[in-house]
């Protein structure tokens, strides 16, 4: 149980253009889920928290026109990066957590972005 | 905001020896959770612990939360070479905040 899925798992795009990355529970509801940037070798880096149905809370320094998050439903999240440019390269993983479980985060497998 | 000390940041050990790490706060926190990440994976949940002193084992992993609240360590013991990889710690407060620690990357020598 508690399995987490992100879609794709690497992506290529180029400088300007626009990605999806979807983060989905599988066997669980997932009432808060968690968008996390991690470099090469560094910790996890929290971008935001989106409750379902509502706006996500961002984490200061992070561009909310430029990463947008949707939480529409209790097993799907998106996060979208918006006018991509090579800095975004990065390691991007989804956390998710059921309510009723305390505390417990469940995490995706992440999604490797690269702008060219 | 809070902050966790987590070391040590590194570990080079041969296959067999025991290793321990921990994470240290100047915050209490009320639950500690610990994972494991591969390389060019997503983290995965090793142990939670709910309450003060509280010793949970998985397999050959041991943690503890600390009695003070403030810090939690986690052993293994007889690593092999799968248990290689970076380890965080994470503290949670009671609003469900988290903060993660920086990691520890153990490499095991066969």
């Amino acid at each position: 149980g508690a399995v987490v899925s992100q879609h794709p798992s690497w992506v290529i795009c180029k400088s300007g253009t626009s990605v999806k990355i979807e983060c989905r529970s599988l066997d669980f509801q997932a009432t808060t889920m968690f968008w996390y940037r991690q470099f090469p070798k560094q910790s996890l880096m929290l971008m935001a928290t989106s409750n379902e149905g509502s706006k996500a809370t961002y984490e200061q320094g992070v561009e909310k026109d430029k990463f947008l998050i949707n939480h529409a439903s209790l097993t799907l999240s998106t996060l979208t990066v918006t006018s991509a440019h090579p800095e975004d390269s990065s390691f991007y993983i989804c956390s998710a957590r059921d309510g009723r479980l305390r505390y417990e985060q469940y995490f995706g497998p992440g999604t490797r972005l690269t702008v060219t | 905001g809070q902050q966790l000390n987590q070391s040590p940041q590194s570990m080079f050990i041969q296959e067999g020896e025991d290793v321990s790490m921990n994470c240290t706060s100047s915050s209490i926190f009320n639950t500690w959770l610990w994972y494991k990440q591969d390389p060019g994976e997503g983290p995965v949940l090793l142990i939670a612990l709910y309450k003060a002193g509280e010793l949970t084992s998985n397999g050959r992993l041991t943690a503890q939360f600390g009695i003070t609240r403030k810090d939690s360590f986690l052993n293994i013991s007889a690593s092999i070479p799968s248990d290689v990889g970076i380890y965080f710690c994470a503290g949670y407060t009671n609003a469900g905040k988290s903060t993660f620690g920086d990691g520890t990357t153990l490499t095991v020598k066969p």
